[in-house]
């Protein structure tokens, strides 16, 4: 079975500033898809960004970006300007195609953007 | 598009009963994803349905079960309740083509044991 790690339970950050959240996996596959999921307090889990793992540029969305490393087998998640609104779980997620549609997901990080 | 939609949100009952839980995936949405999530366990994965057909099952006991109808909602069915079922149960249906593996999820419905 495929594991993810999310190694920082919580994190705190300051409000304009940058944070990074960390994120490993331990696979075997070549062919795979990374997410990024939030969720906010008591509100829907949401998607943030997604990586499929034959593209080497590292995909972006506004102010989040991930950083990839396919051989380190790690996935990180940088949110820049941080916003209030930014203050959520954030679950990093690992599919592999064409096994069903199954995602295993890390424990979260617990982000507060402190203003 | 309407979005993901499980209902009933809140329910509570106690130890012995049986639950069911509905979750009505995002149109044109073929697979279906429960899980559980818990402040201890995160989110565990309960098992996943793609055209009325379970392809993949969790590490969780024979009460936990489901199943999928021909317009693709999906439920799933807890029988002899135990605390240790309280959590939030998650449902996510994705596209699944195109390259479209994202997961969209639903509100959650928040189950209650006592």
């Amino acid at each position: 079975a495929q594991t993810v790690t999310q190694s920082q339970p919580e994190m705190s950050v300051q409000e304009a500033e940058t944070v990074t959240l960390s994120c490993t996996y331990d696979t075997s596959e070549n062919n795979y898809y990374l997410f990024w999921y939030k969720q906010p307090p008591s509100r829907q889990m949401i998607l943030v960004i997604r990586q499929e793992a034959y593209k080497q540029q590292n995909a972006t969305e506004n102010r989040f970006s991930v950083n990839f490393q396919k051989a380190a087998k790690s996935f990180s998640l940088k949110i820049s300007d941080s916003q209030l609104g930014d203050t959520a779980m954030y679950f990093c997620a690992f599919m592999k195609p064409n096994t069903g549609n199954q995602f295993y997901f890390g424990t979260g990080t617990s982000l507060t953007v402190i203003p | 598009k309407a979005g993901v939609t499980q209902t009933p949100r809140y329910l509570i009952k106690t130890r012995g009963q049986q639950v069911t839980l509905s979750c009505s995936p995002i149109s044109g949405h073929r697979s279906v994803s429960w899980y559980q999530q818990t402040p201890g366990q995160g989110l565990q994965f309960l098992f996943e349905y793609f055209s009325e057909t379970q392809r993949n099952k969790g590490n969780f006991p024979g009460r936990f079960s489901g199943r999928q109808f021909s317009n693709s909602r999906s439920e799933m069915n807890v029988s002899t309740l135990e605390l240790g079922d309280s959590a939030l149960y998650l449902c996510a249906s994705s596209l699944e083509q195109g390259g479209s593996y994202e997961q969209y999820f639903g509100p959650g419905t928040r189950l209650t044991v006592t």
